[in-house]
């Protein structure tokens, strides 16, 4: 079975600051991969996806993510964040079952 | 406009009660999913269907009901066996490709549901 783990409930940054929101995944094989981004009240977007290929994906809104298979991980960043990207963050993946599993989400907190 | 609907957005309900929660959509999307949002849990897998006429329970199916007889449409049944149903109901949708792609389909989702039980 899939699980994924966000070790961050908050982050909190300043406006230009840069970005790293951690995603550890557990999965025999190369999972897919997502990011999905939640405004206050909304569904959630996608952001990215990784499949296989290049380790580094790039994204919408300015947003990259780099999956490591040594660490597990496919941790997204943003060299600069912006007011509006103050958001929930979920990490989601799919394995065997094709049907995706989320983390808990990480809460961006965005500093004037 | 593509997309997907749900409806109500905020939903009261005394206990005891069943309700129904709806999503539609108009992508053309084979596959559709209902996930509840608790704060500090992320999204948990309540039903999906990956075809009309069929549907599969998820982690926590127990205490509600869901049914697929229209591509368009997959509407959640609240049902009063929920021991806890306040919540932010979520439905999403993908095009689901078939078996040799599946894994790797987007979900689109609607706005959401916010259940409140009385």
């Amino acid at each position: 079975a899939q699980s994924v783990t966000q070790p961050d409930i908050h982050i909190t940054v300043s406006e230009g600051a840069s970005l790293e929101l951690r995603c550890n995944y557990s999965y025999g094989a190369t999972p897919y991969l997502f990011w999905y981004v939640q405004s206050p009240g909304q569904g959630l977007q996608l952001l990215l996806k990784y499949f296989s290929g290049d380790t580094l994906v790039q994204g919408i809104k300015g947003f990259e993510a780099e999956f490591k298979r040594s660490q597990s991980s496919f941790n997204l960043r943003k060299p600069s964040v912006h007011w509006s990207d103050a958001a929930e963050y979920f990490c989601a993946v799919v394995g065997g079952s094709y049907i995706p599993t989320f983390g808990r989400g990480t809460s961006l907190i965005v500093h004037p | 406009d593509g997309g997907i609907t749900q409806s109500p957005k905020y939903l009261f309900r005394k206990e005891g009660q069943n309700v129904t929660l709806s999503c539609e959509q108009n992508l053309n999307h084979d596959a559709m999913y209902w996930y509840r949002q608790d704060p500090g849990q992320g999204l948990r897998l309540i039903y999906y269907s990956q075809i009309v006429n069929d549907f599969q329970k998820g982690d926590i199916a127990e205490g509600y009901s869901v049914s697929r007889e229209k591509k368009e449409s997959f509407p959640l049944t609240v049902t009063s066996a929920q021991k806890n149903p306040t919540a932010f109901y979520l439905c999403a949708s993908s095009i689901s490709k078939g078996p040799l792609l599946a894994g790797r389909d987007e979900q689109f989702f609607g706005p959401g549901t916010r259940l409140t039980v009385l």
